[in-house]
């Protein structure tokens, strides 16, 4: 079955540090796609990045980088020099293609806490 | 720009009450989910609807049912509210269930059942 683990449930750093996020995923589908969501203190869900299961290269945004890695099942984000702003919770998610009825779910992980101190 | 709209945002009810929480999205998008939000759980989908007429379980869908009124409109009942319902609800919509495409959030429901 698939499944989304972030096994960090709270993260705690001082601003400027670098700070990595783990996200291990399970599937069997040769197919899908994996997502990290932001969720800051307002409550609302922003999406960040998505990542097909052909691509592994690693993306940068800005502060923000992305390691997929296939032989490991782990799509892990890195914040560099972290700041107060990005203390949030981060989910990592899950989508693929149910069966031949073409139906996407879409799961996630447990989330992470991340708190940056100044 | 409303994009999911969700209602209402906070809610309190007695243990056996029933009650919906409604959902609707400006998008014009095919699929529309609803997800629980509960500490050390991440968010957990209840139901979700990859298209206008069709419904699936998700991974908690005891104790719920949804309705897809319309391609704009996907509502969550609770016929018999318990405690363990007590939660965050999120609805979210996206193009298709294509799994590529990205998820849209409402900004949640508070729920309390005591």
């Amino acid at each position: 079955a698939q499944k989304v683990t972030q096994a960090q449930t709270e993260i705690s750093v001082v601003e400027k540090e670098d700070v990595t996020l783990d996200c291990v995923y399970e599937t069997r589908d040769t197919t899908y796609y994996l997502f990290w969501y932001k969720q800051p203190p307002s409550g609302e869900l922003v999406f960040l990045i998505r990542r097909n299961s052909f691509d592994e290269q690693n993306e940068i945004s800005g502060r923000y980088s992305w390691n997929f890695q296939k032989s490991t099942s782990s799509f892990n984000f890195t914040i560099t020099a972290s700041q107060v702003v990005d203390s949030a919770v981060y989910f990592c998610a899950l989508s693929w293609i149910q069966g031949s009825s073409n139906t996407g779910k879409l799961i996630f992980g447990q989330g992470t806490t991340l708190q940056v101190k100044p | 720009n409303a994009g999911v709209t969700q209602t209402p945002k906070f809610q309190v009810l007695k243990t056996g009450q029933s009650m919906t929480l409604q959902c609707a999205q400006d998008m014009n998008h095919n699929s529309m989910y609803w997800y629980r939000q509960d500490p050390g759980m991440g968010l957990r989908l209840i139901y979700y609807s990859a298209s206008e007429g069709t419904t699936d379980k998700g991974e908690v869908p005891n104790g719920y049912n949804v309705s897809r009124l319309n391609k704009r409109e996907f509502s969550l009942r609770l016929e018999s509210a318990a405690p363990s319902q007590t939660s965050v609800y999120f609805c979210a919509s996206r193009v298709g269930p294509h799994e590529a495409a990205k998820l849209f959030f409402g900004s949640g429901t508070q729920l309390s059942v005591l």
